[in-house]
């Protein structure tokens, strides 16, 4: 069965402590790998997307990185403004599905 | 202003009453999806409509139906026959290639 994974379920840092988040995922076949961030009240913000192993991608402080297992979103010296769920989807199929995590809740405290 | 809109933004029903949300947007995109989110759950796909006058149903499709007679326009109803209707509601957008989605900014429904 298709399934995604995140952890750690929630997540508490320092202002400036660099960390990750994991996405596991058991698919039969990747089509891509979404990452997105989602404040409390309002829509997922899309931030990236990967597609094939050892691809990365950047933005500000956030940075994606792809095996043919698992995902890790690195925030290097969070800011409070970071703060957020973040969330992770595979599509691994024809039909355009998305298969998502339950996402990893983010605090950063000043 | 381009984007993806979903109103209302809250909406109270009582029990036994339908409701229609609406999710519109300028983009020009093909699919268009619903999505339920829930505490502690995955987000959960009730419908997705790929072209016009065309929609699949989703995972949870029971208690719910759309309509898709213009590109822009996907509007959800939930029905008297939707069991938990207290929910997120999630309207989304993709492009032709099948690529990310692109998010509304939510309805929150509560059935008092």
């Amino acid at each position: 069965e298709d399934q995604v994974t995140q952890s750690p379920e929630a997540l508490r840092l320092q202002e400036g402590e660099s960390s990750s988040l994991n996405c596991s995922y058991t698919v039969s076949g990747l089509r891509g790998l979404f990452w997105y961030r989602q404040d409390p009240g309002k829509g997922p913000e899309f931030l990236f997307t990967l597609y094939s192993a050892g691809e990365e991608k950047e933005k500000e402080r956030l940075k994606a990185t792809l095996t043919k297992k698992e995902s890790f979103l690195h925030i290097t010296a969070p800011k409070p403004e970071d703060s957020a769920t973040y969330l992770c989807a595979v599509n691994a199929g024809n039909n355009r599905k998305l298969i998502w995590g339950l996402g990893t809740s983010l605090a950063v405290n000043p | 202003d381009g984007g993806i809109t979903q109103s209302p933004k809250y909406l109270f029903r009582k029990e036994g009453q339908n409701v229609t949300l609406s999710c519109e947007q300028n983009l020009n995109h093909d699919a268009m999806y619903w999505y339920r989110q829930d505490p502690g759950q995955g987000l959960r796909l009730i419908y997705y409509s790929q072209i016009v006058n065309d929609f699949q149903k989703g995972d949870i499709a029971e208690g719910y139906s759309v309509s898709r007679e213009k590109k822009e326009s996907f509007p959800l109803t939930v029905t008297s026959a939707q069991k938990n209707p207290t929910a997120f509601y999630l309207c989304a957008i993709q492009d032709r290639f099948g690529r990310e989605l692109f998010f509304g900014e939510g309805s929150r429904l509560t059935v008092l």
